[in-house]
């Protein structure tokens, strides 16, 4: 098992261009979620998806943010016209439904996004 | 909502002791899942333990066991016989039965010294 995988490891863009970043989930997970880390916020809850629909998307920032799920094997979230608040690590994680370990969640390595 | 609160910032302890890190979590139903988590210091966020809110008896798993106190909305995670590696980052997290989204604590950075 390959655990969830992300991609790129590092982005660096420039202020106002676009960033995608992308995540492949465990096989068998039913569930995507996103995660924005930073020093000052710690660990932000963005969005998640539950068999590629959209559950909650809360703590997505109204603008610029969007996140899809266009089959079960990955999900992306892109930025548009990227700020320098927008850098920090995003992390998508993954959950199955089985039982005892429904709602945990199993993280991938993260995708550090840099604004410059 | 949901709120977590780790107030303890920092610990450093040595090595082979056993350490105390404390959570306290405000909840609106009465059923919920708690979670530890470890982020090393390569960054990789890592699932250590879970307590369902149903069950009375205190989780444990390898050299870590929980200190479920219902009553008082408190999960401790305790770390018996540490080890250098035990140096990270943990965070206390919790969700909804019904509702996946967890939410964490702003963690404790625990320091093992030999």
């Amino acid at each position: 098992n390959a655990g969830v995988i992300q991609t790129p490891r590092h982005k660096v863009t420039g202020k106002g261009q676009e960033a995608t970043l992308w995540c492949e989930p465990i096989s068998g997970h039913s569930a995507v979620f996103w995660y924005r880390q930073t020093i000052v916020q710690g660990l932000e809850f963005l969005t998640y998806f539950r068999n590629q629909a959209p559950i909650d998307d809360s703590g997505m920032p109204k603008e610029r943010f969007s996140a899809q799920m266009p089959n079960q094997s990955h999900s992306t979230l892109k930025i548009q016209s990227t700020q320098p608040q927008d850098s920090a690590v995003y992390l998508c994680a993954s959950s199955s439904r089985d039982r005892g370990s429904q709602n945990t969640l199993y993280f991938g390595a993260g995708t550090r996004l840099s604004v410059l | 909502a949901q709120k977590v609160t780790q107030t303890q910032t920092s610990i450093s302890v040595m090595e082979k002791t056993t350490v105390t890190m404390d959570c306290v979590y405000e909840t609106r139903d009465s059923s919920y899942f708690l979670f530890w988590y470890k982020q090393t210091a390569s960054g990789e966020i890592v699932f250590l333990i879970r307590q369902d809110s149903y069950k009375k008896e205190n989780a444990t798993e390898g050299h870590y066991s929980l200190n479920f106190q219902k009553p008082k909305s408190s999960i401790g995670l305790i770390i018996t016989a540490t080890q250098i590696e035990d140096s990270a980052v943990y965070f206390c997290a919790m969700s909804y039965y019904g509702n996946e989204k967890i939410t964490f604590g702003a963690g404790t950075k625990l320091t093992i010294k030999p």
